[in-house]
């Protein structure tokens, strides 16, 4: 069965400095994998997916088959980046998984 | 275009007490899924459809029923409401299988 693991459920930095929320993953197949954001208040938004290989404001992340991880990185924290985080994991089945989660709070 | 759409917004249920919650979708998506968010656990899926007229469990789905007649709609019938199904609950949809969800707002369930 497939699983997403997110090791942090809080995570606080201060505006400016970098941050790396992990997300670990297995699976027997061929996954897709895609982080998930949600501001407070609003609902689930889709942040980025690892099929596209994009930066999205300010954030990237890279699929590590080797390490089954999928960490989402930012070289620079701003305020407005306070919000969950989700790492999901969608399966050939057309299922899809989700971590339970990190809470970030960037400080000012 | 109104994406997913969830109603209510907020329900309180009285133990035993059975109700739908509500999905709609007018994207054409052919995947939806129904999720459980609790403080600390992330999200759990409960159910999901890959189309019309088909539908499978997922990790959390004692307690619920689902059907898929039409692309729409799928909604979430809870049988006898119990305190544990105190939750948030989300219906999300995909173009695809390999695709990224589109959320609802959420339904605020309090089982009393």
């Amino acid at each position: 069965a497939q699983r997403v693991t997110q090791p942090e459920k809080l995570l606080s930095v201060f505006k400016g400095a970098p941050v790396e929320l992990k997300c670990n993953y297995s699976y027997s197949g061929s996954p897709e994998l895609f982080w998930y954001v949600q501001y407070s208040r609003q609902r689930l938004q889709l942040l980025l997916r690892h099929i596209s290989r994009e930066s999205i404001k300010g954030f990237t992340a890279d699929l590590n088959k080797g390490e089954t991880s999928f960490h989402l990185k930012k070289p620079f924290a701003q305020e407005e980046d306070s919000a969950m985080y989700y790492c999901a994991l969608n399966t050939n089945a057309g299922k899809s998984t989700f971590g339970d989660g990190t809470t970030l709070t960037v400080k000012p | 275009n109104a994406g997913v759409t969830q109603t209510p917004k907020f329900q309180v249920l009285k133990t035993g007490q059975s109700m739908t919650l509500q999905c709609a979708q007018d994207m054409n998506h052919e995947y939806m899924s129904w999720y459980r968010q609790d403080p600390g656990m992330g999200l759990r899926l409960i159910h999901y459809s890959v189309g019309a007229g088909i539908t499978d469990q997922g990790e959390v789905p004692n307690g619920y029923n689902v059907s898929r007649s039409t692309t729409e709609d799928f909604p979430l019938r809870l049988l006898s409401a119990a305190p544990s199904q105190t939750s948030v609950y989300f219906c999300a949809s995909s173009y695809s299988k390999g695709g990224s969800y589109t959320f609802g707002s959420g339904t605020r369930l309090t089982v009393v």
